[in-house]
């Protein structure tokens, strides 16, 4: 079957640091992927998107990478603060139903 | 701004017991989602819905069920609750346009159930 999965369960990154997040899928027919921020006792918020025509995308201190050649994503934050603090899931979707896998999570810890 | 609204932040239940899980959408969105949130596991869609009075079933839809009489309003039963239902359940919703800004989800803020 498909699956969506994640490098790293955990990140501990110093504040002020840049991080990385990574995300493997494998399902090529996948053309649009999501990550999402969820912060304790909370729902998972939208990050960023970015579509299977793009390489890269950039938000307010986010970047996503997309490398279709070898099926990985990845979520970059510049210059991370306390605040960012969460679990971090990427996602895809693949077909007309806006149904979505999601991979298990990566927490982010940053240290003051 | 945006919401999707689950009635309960926290529940905690017998077993045994008939669960109502309630979430609301105020942005007219068509496409209605609950999920179930475990340690490990990531987020497992339970049932789905892309219209009124229309379900679909997710992954793992053994011992739930559903109801969409309204679009803004999709609940989740639990017919009979058991521990092992135990877990953070969360709503979104979506809209049926793609390539439209945020074609992803927006989720509720969840609501975590202890079967007991």
């Amino acid at each position: 079957g498909e699956s969506v999965g994640l490098h790293l369960p955990t990140l501990s990154v110093q504040e002020g640091d840049n991080s990385i997040i990574n995300c493997a899928y494998s399902n090529s027919a996948s053309d649009y992927f999501i990550w999402y921020k969820q912060e304790s006792g909370k729902g998972p918020q939208f990050i960023i998107d970015i579509r299977s025509n793009m390489d890269k995308r950039q938000g307010q201190r986010v970047t996503v990478l997309l490398n279709k050649t070898v099926k990985h994503l990845s979520l970059q934050i510049a210059a991370t603060q306390p605040g960012d603090s969460a679990v971090y899931f990427c996602a895809e979707l693949s077909g007309g139903y806006q149904k979505v896998t999601f991979g298990t999570g990566t927490k982010l810890q940053v240290i003051p | 701004d945006v919401k999707v609204t689950q009635s309960s932040r926290y529940l905690v239940k017998r077993t045994g017991e008939k669960v109502f899980l309630e979430c609301v959408q105020d942005m007219d969105h068509e496409n209605m989602f609950w999920y179930r949130q475990d340690p490990g596991l990531g987020l497992r869609l339970i049932y789905f819905s892309y219209d009124v009075k229309m379900k679909e079933k997710g992954d793992i839809p053994e011992g739930y069920s559903v109801s969409r009489e309204k679009k803004e309003r999709f609940s989740l039963i639990l017919e009979s609750a058991s521990t092992n239902q135990t877990s953070m359940y969360l709503c979104a919703s979506s809209s049926h346009a793609p390539l439209t800004a945020n074609y992803g989800y927006t989720f509720g803020s969840g609501t975590r159930l202890t079967v007991v």
